[in-house]
């Protein structure tokens, strides 16, 4: 199946640290989407993104829809222990017509140690 | 405002089975997309419903299949399960198909598990 190349695939930081991870793709998307899931549980949505070039805060959390439209970036600012998971990253294809349909990255492990 | 609930959590099945998994979007939200999450594919688009139709298919085969009933409550059908079946189902829900602020938010999901 088709998946977007996240990197880096896993981090191990100590808390307080800064972390940066990021999202490339072969196709144009109108939509970035990073998602964070902890274990046994579905992915929850962090931040959206919809135009080329946008820069959305939410919190420590900083993202960026690439100016190509083929890549995004994740900024998590002074780490703490419940930033622990793993991020994915997501883009919404429009075939002309619309759809929910989501391409999801290959994820990023986040370890923070205290 | 209740989330998106899947029933049930877990499921333990044997190859040839079939499997019937359930999602209740969150209020208002009317439309419903399924995704297959494993270890070595990742989390997999399966298929979208919008107002009980199928929008939208992912490249699964026809073992595969779902459906939205008039509530928007939707279910997912495995028929002959095979091994690889083995994953976690996720079902999300939106309020409609396109455009900004109609993000996806996933339930826990259903770990099924093909001996």
């Amino acid at each position: 199946g088709q998946q977007l190349n996240q990197s880096p695939q896993s981090m191990f930081i100590q808390e307080g640290e800064d972390v940066s991870m990021n999202c490339t793709s072969s196709s144009i998307f109108n939509t970035w989407l990073w998602y964070k899931q902890d274990p046994g549980e579905g992915p929850v949505l962090l931040i959206a993104l919809y135009k080329a070039g946008e820069l959305t805060s939410n919190g420590r959390l900083t993202a960026q829809f690439g100016i190509t439209r083929k890549d995004s970036f994740l900024n998590i600012s002074a780490s703490i222990p419940s930033d622990v998971g793993i991020y994915f990253c997501a883009g919404r294809l429009h075939y002309g017509g619309a759809t929910n349909k989501l391409i999801f990255g290959t994820g990023t492990l986040l370890a923070v140690q205290p | 405002k209740a989330g998106v609930t899947q029933t049930p959590r877990y499921l333990i099945k044997t190859r040839g089975q079939q499997v019937t998994l359930s999602c209740s979007p969150i209020s208002g939200h009317r439309s419903v997309s399924w995704y297959q999450q494993t270890p070595g594919q990742g989390l997999q688009f399966l298929f979208e419903y919008f107002s009980e139709t199928q929008r939208n298919k992912g490249n699964f085969p026809g073992r595969f299949s779902g459906r939205q009933f008039s509530n928007s409550r939707s279910e997912m059908n495995v028929s002959t399960l095979e091994l690889g079946d083995s994953a976690l189902y996720l079902c999300a829900s939106s309020i409609g198909t396109s455009g900004a602020n109609n993000e996806q938010f996933f339930g826990p999901g259903t770990r099924l598990t093909v001996l």
